[in-house]
């Protein structure tokens, strides 16, 4: 199995802020590579596929990048309905693994 | 509008069984792989199960393999996934999760509410 090690586990910031999380795979797997929001109580939402590119309807201020085994999320400009955890997978082989999650809070 | 709506999950004993369905609708169910992804309490996302869209070929995690069996019906548009021998940790929101397109790799775009598997004496 492909383990993701995602950091921080948990990061403050405030509005306005540019936040940043790192995902490493455990092994290279190119660019198969997504990121999810999930707020509480609520079912993971797709974020970016394919390590950079923006799912429909997405905002722009949210981008991806990396390749092989260390890839980023950025959000450049941290709004209020952002505050969320964030999940990266690979999709490069089964078992489809998930970072253990970022949670990103109000400072 | 894509739609995957979870019923049947609740509260069993370990060694119990549990059938989760999810109902597909906005799209050609048969034409994409479904997925079951279940979150623990204040835990991250694991992957639990996946099946191909014309449902020929299954996939599971090794924590659930030879106990837990994954189906669909393309003429109802439902997914189901039966849990046999139940485990205090197979306890989960368990969501089920549609492919972004056909073919591997793949990412999901689109997920159900959740349903509660509760496994306790």
């Amino acid at each position: 199995d492909i383990q993701m090690t995602q950091s921080p586990s948990s990061v403050s910031a405030f509005v306005g802020d540019r936040v940043t999380i790192t995902c490493r795979a455990g092994q290279g797997i190119s660019s198969w590579l997504a990121w999810y929001q999930q707020k509480p109580g609520k079912a993971p939402n797709l974020l970016i596929y394919a390590a950079s590119t923006l799912q429909s309807g997405v905002p722009s201020r949210f981008s991806g990048s990396g390749s092989g085994t260390d890839f980023t999320l950025t959000i450049s400009s941290l709004q209020p309905e952002d505050f969320a955890t964030y999940y990266c997978q690979q999709a490069y082989s089964l078992p489809r693994t998930f970072g253990q999650g970022t949670k990103v809070e109000i400072k | 509008e894509v739609q995957l709506l979870e019923s049947g999950g609740g509260l069993v004993q370990p060694g119990g069984s549990l059938r989760l369905s999810c109902a597909a609708s906005g799209f050609t169910f048969s034409s994409y792989a479904m997925s079951w992804v279940r979150q623990g309490p204040g835990k991250g996302l694991e992957w639990v199960s996946a099946i191909s869209g014309s449902g020929d070929s299954t996939y599971y995690a090794d924590s659930v393999k030879g106990r837990f069996t994954l189906s669909r019906d393309s003429s109802k548009n439902t997914l189901y996934l039966q849990m046999n021998s139940l485990r205090a940790e197979d306890t989960a929101v368990y969501f089920c999760a549609k492919d972004q397109r056909k073919g591997a790799p793949n990412y999901f775009d689109y997920w159900g509410q959740g349903t509660l598997v509760t496994v306790s004496s």
